[in-house]
């Protein structure tokens, strides 16, 4: 247990479906992150939030949208998805936006786009 | 952010040593080197992070050599349940920006 929880663990979902993405840490944390691992690449990461502002968005296509209601919650909200987007989303925090803080990662959620 | 190297996997005996090698020749100052390790289909965990001196904790050491271009996460005793992709990262102050490369596959064997 690392603190930081997702839900659900494991989707599946049409290319026409909307769905979201929680992410909750208990940890005290400023910053929170969105990731993406697809099968045989490096974690790719999506968003950054600090205070619950967001300050990087690295080149994310428009149907993944972040929110963060506060500094203790995450969602990414999915809609109109395709296939090639079916990996692994992992959601992590840590104390500060700086560098000499480590992350905290949740389990992931898997999500398989039909 | 620099780019490190790392061999793609690597063996170890149960109860040994396990010294998992790093090359980041283009590192600059201002770079923290960072270890993360994944079980398989979990999420990355931190193991260990260092600027210029050698550092240790519960989990590993991290040796960092004196030039800073490159570095060794030690497991002094590997079970089998340390079998996992290790990422070895190099990272600036103030900025969380984490690249994780492809990483090296530890296996333990009993």
């Amino acid at each position: 247990e690392t603190g930081v929880t997702q839900t659900p663990r494991h989707l599946v979902m049409g290319m026409t479906n909307k769905k979201s993405l929680k992410c909750e840490q208990h940890l005290g944390h400023n910053a929170m992150y969105w990731y993406k691992q697809s099968a045989k690449k490096p974690l790719e990461l999506m968003f950054v939030y600090n205070f619950k502002e967001q300050t990087e968005n690295n080149s994310v296509p428009s149907r993944f949208s972040p929110e963060c209601p506060n500094s203790s919650h995450l969602f990414l909200h999915l809609h109109t998805l395709q296939p090639e987007d079916s990996a692994l989303y992992l959601c992590a925090s840590s104390l500060r936006l700086a560098g000499d803080d480590e992350q905290y990662f949740g389990p992931g959620t898997r999500l398989t786009v039909t | 952010d620099a780019k490190t190297t790392q061999p793609p996997s690597m063996d170890c005996a149960e109860g040994r040593a396990a010294n998992l090698p790093c090359n980041h020749s283009t590192i600059s100052g201002n770079e923290y080197v960072y270890w993360y390790r994944q079980i398989h289909s979990q999420g990355p965990q931190y193991i260990i992070h260092g600027l210029k001196n050698n550092e240790t904790n519960e989990m590993a050491s991290l040796i960092i050599t004196e030039d800073r271009k490159s570095s060794t996460l030690i497991l002094p005793h590997a079970t089998l349940r340390d079998t996992a992709v290790y990422y070895c990262i190099v990272q600036r102050r103030n900025n969380n920006d984490m690249r994780f490369g492809a990483g090296t596959r530890l296996t333990v064997k009993p």
